[in-house]
């Protein structure tokens, strides 16, 4: 099973709201990843954690906040979002953090910040 | 640094035909390459990936992609397109630096007519 679940599908938050995205996998993956992606445009990478600990975090706005519970768990926090962080956003895992790995990618949840 | 180009952000293909989607990268190391299609309103899915093992590889959906050295090149090809092909095509190449960082390309939306 190569699965990534992501919840919610959809969500819509306004400017002063928290909320959080969840991302689940069930393959014994040791690297998980979050990336967004507008519209027309490929995704861009905002974390990677490795072993459950945070290796990458791509100069990301403090009102995202990731959190790794466990290695099968990867959340989302957000808080005090702008429109522009309007977008969708992707899930991902791996066996490991390592160029060889190929990353297996959720449906993604579809953020609106009104 | 690593980079992908995608030659052609629109292709457009009649049903049955050749479909050829360019993807060209430029690493100063033996690179790990990859093809994903993401469907409308859905993540992205892994059609095949190049880790060195084999020059043609074969992937889901019948495709599969050349690697050639010579032309620093990854072309996505089938043989013969079906309606259900109609997707956004990513190109993309591991970052070998350990991080396991993908660069995607722009994208190729491939269209496909009757």
């Amino acid at each position: 099973d190569t699965e990534v679940t992501q919840t919610p599908k959809h969500l819509v938050m306004g400017m002063t709201n928290k909320k959080s995205l969840k991302c689940e996998q069930h393959m014994g993956h040791r690297a998980m990843y979050w990336y967004k992606q507008k519209a027309k445009k490929p995704p861009e990478l905002m974390f990677v954690y490795s072993y459950e600990k945070l290796s990458i975090n791509e100069s990301v706005p403090s009102r995202f906040s990731p959190e790794c519970p466990n290695s099968s768990l990867l959340n989302l926090h957000l808080h005090a979002l702008q429109p522009e962080d309007s977008a969708l956003y992707l899930c991902a895992s791996s066996q490991e953090q390592r160029a060889t790995y190929e990353q297996y990618f959720g449906p993604g949840t579809r953020l609106t910040v009104t | 640094a690593q980079s992908v180009t995608q030659l052609g952000s629109h292709v457009s293909v009649s049903e049955g035909a050749l479909v050829l989607l360019r993807c060209n990268y430029s690493s100063s190391v033996p690179p790990y390459l990859f093809w994903y299609v993401q469907y409308p309103n859905q993540g992205l899915q892994l059609l095949l990936k190049y880790t060195s093992a084999a020059t043609l590889v074969k992937g889901i959906n019948g495709f599969e992609a050349e690697f050639k050295k010579s032309e620093t090149s990854f072309h996505l090809t089938k043989p013969s397109a079906h309606m259900s092909d109609a997707a956004e095509y990513f190109c993309a190449v591991s970052d070998t630096g350990g991080y396991n960082k993908l660069i995607f390309g722009a994208g190729t939306r491939l269209a496909v007519h009757p």
